[in-house]
């Protein structure tokens, strides 16, 4: 079975920080891996995904995460943030040849001016 | 081009009572999915569709059931409506196994 933690419920940070929002999958086979953000009142889109590769995936918005294998990990980076990037985050997971795919429950990241 | 569309946006029932949630995508995928979305939880699937003819249960099926009415349109039926089913119903598509989900705009359900 497939999992992921995402350690923190919500993460506040000043505008122009940096930030990283964690996130940590359980699988037994090679994964894929997503970044989802939810602005208020939408659905969810994309910020960035692995499937195969480079470890470092860069996405929209500024945004990358690095794919660590060894500490099963999935962790989203941004160097500078801006109020706009206030908004729910979500990392998923999956498997080659998998119907499903399972999310985290959500980090919420609140930048303050 | 629309997208991933759902209709209602809003929507209050009764306990007991019934409703149909639509979804309907122009974008060509075979796969179609319905998640629930309630604080702290994330996003739980409740049911999906591989492809056009077929459906099966996710995590949370329990009180739902789904047609997929053809390749564009999947819908999810409450036969009788819950307060535990109080939540934010998105439906999303996807063209394959390993590629990005897109998600609809959500409809908001509350049922008292």
């Amino acid at each position: 079975a497939q999992s992921v933690t995402q350690l923190d419920s919500q993460v506040p940070v000043f505008e122009e920080a940096p930030v990283e929002l964690r996130c940590n999958y359980s699988s037994s086979v090679s994964v894929y891996l997503f970044w989802y953000v939810q602005y208020p009142n939408q659905g969810l889109q994309l910020l960035l995904k692995y499937l195969s590769g480079s470890t470092l995936v860069k996405g929209i918005n500024g945004f990358e995460a690095e794919f660590n294998k060894s500490q099963t990990s999935f962790h989203l980076r941004k160097p500078s943030v801006h109020i706009s990037d206030t908004a729910e985050y979500f990392c998923a997971v999956t498997k080659k040849g998998y119907q499903k795919v399972t999310f985290g429950i959500g980090t919420k990241l609140q930048v303050i001016p | 081009n629309a997208g991933v569309t759902q209709t209602p946006k809003f929507q209050v029932l009764k306990t007991g009572q019934s409703m149909t949630l639509q979804c309907a995508q122009d974008m060509n995928h075979n796969s179609m999915y319905w998640y629930r979305q309630d604080p702290g939880m994330g996003l739980r699937l409740i049911y999906y569709s591989a492809s056009e003819g077929t459906t099966d249960k996710g995590e949370v099926p329990n009180g739902y059931n789904v047609s997929r009415l053809n390749k564009r349109e999947f819908s999810l039926r409450l036969e009788s409506a819950a307060p535990s089913q109080t939540s934010v119903y998105f439906c999303a598509t996807t063209q394959g196994w390993a590629y990005e989900q897109y998600f609809g705009p959500g409809t908001r359900l509350t049922v008292t």
